[in-house]
């Protein structure tokens, strides 16, 4: 199985910083790659799929980049609403999930 | 709008069954994919697998060959997960999922207690 290796596992950053969560991988996953949000008690939300394919009606503040082993999410200028755990989702191969990033306000 | 409604909370004795249902609405059913992802505390979100609604195709992951069987009924727009020969290690959350290698739209999940 693929692993997904996400940093930091938690996050604090203060309102209107720019964030940078990582994903790794334990091998090449092809930009396969997808980012959800999940809020506390919610499902999971899309927010960017094929690495840096923002899903409808996510802000724009949400972007995503990388390629081989290496994946990025970033947040150009944190809201309050943005507190959340974030996830990366890798379907190369044996699809797997990342163990989340929580996103902290400080 | 899509909407993905999930039966309700299910609680359980070892050993036993349960069948988990996904009712869409607001999109043509049979043109997306439904895939199934399980979520703990321990474990975090794991892919359990994915049913072609229009052909009835699946496709698993090997953790969960044996233990999830996916179905579709077509005439109702439901897809279904049913979780057999349950064990502790079973009680999770389980979210029904539009698509198949990203999910796009998600149901509010179903919470199966496995407990004796």
């Amino acid at each position: 199985d693929i692993q997904m290796t996400q940093s930091p596992s938690v996050l604090s950053a203060s309102v209107g910083d720019r964030v940078t969560l990582s994903c790794k991988a334990s091998q090449n996953i092809n930009k396969n790659l997808d980012w959800y949000q999940q809020k506390l008690g919610e499902a999971p939300k899309l927010l960017i799929y094929f690495t840096n394919n923002l899903q409808t009606g996510i802000p724009s503040r949400f972007s995503g980049s990388g390629s081989g082993t290496d994946y990025t999410l970033t947040i150009s200028s944190l809201q309050p609403e943005d507190v959340a755990t974030y996830y990366c989702y890798q379907y190369n191969s044996g699809p797997t999930f990342g163990a989340g990033t929580k996103l902290e306000l400080k | 709008q899509v909407q993905l409604q999930q039966s309700g909370a299910e609680l359980a004795k070892p050993g036993s069954s349960v069948k988990i249902s996904c009712k869409a609405s607001g999109y043509t059913f049979t043109s997306y994919y439904i895939s199934w992802i399980k979520q703990t505390t321990g474990q975090g979100l794991e892919y359990i697998g994915y049913i072609n609604t229009g052909s009835g195709g699946t496709n698993y992951n090997e953790k969960f060959k044996g233990k999830a069987t996916l179905t579709v009924d077509k005439s109702s727009s439901t897809a279904f997960m049913q979780l057999s020969s349950l064990t502790p290690d079973d009680s999770a959350v389980y979210y029904c999922a539009r698509g198949r290698w990203y999910f796009d739209f998600w149901g509010p999940g179903t919470m199966v207690t496995v407990s004796s």
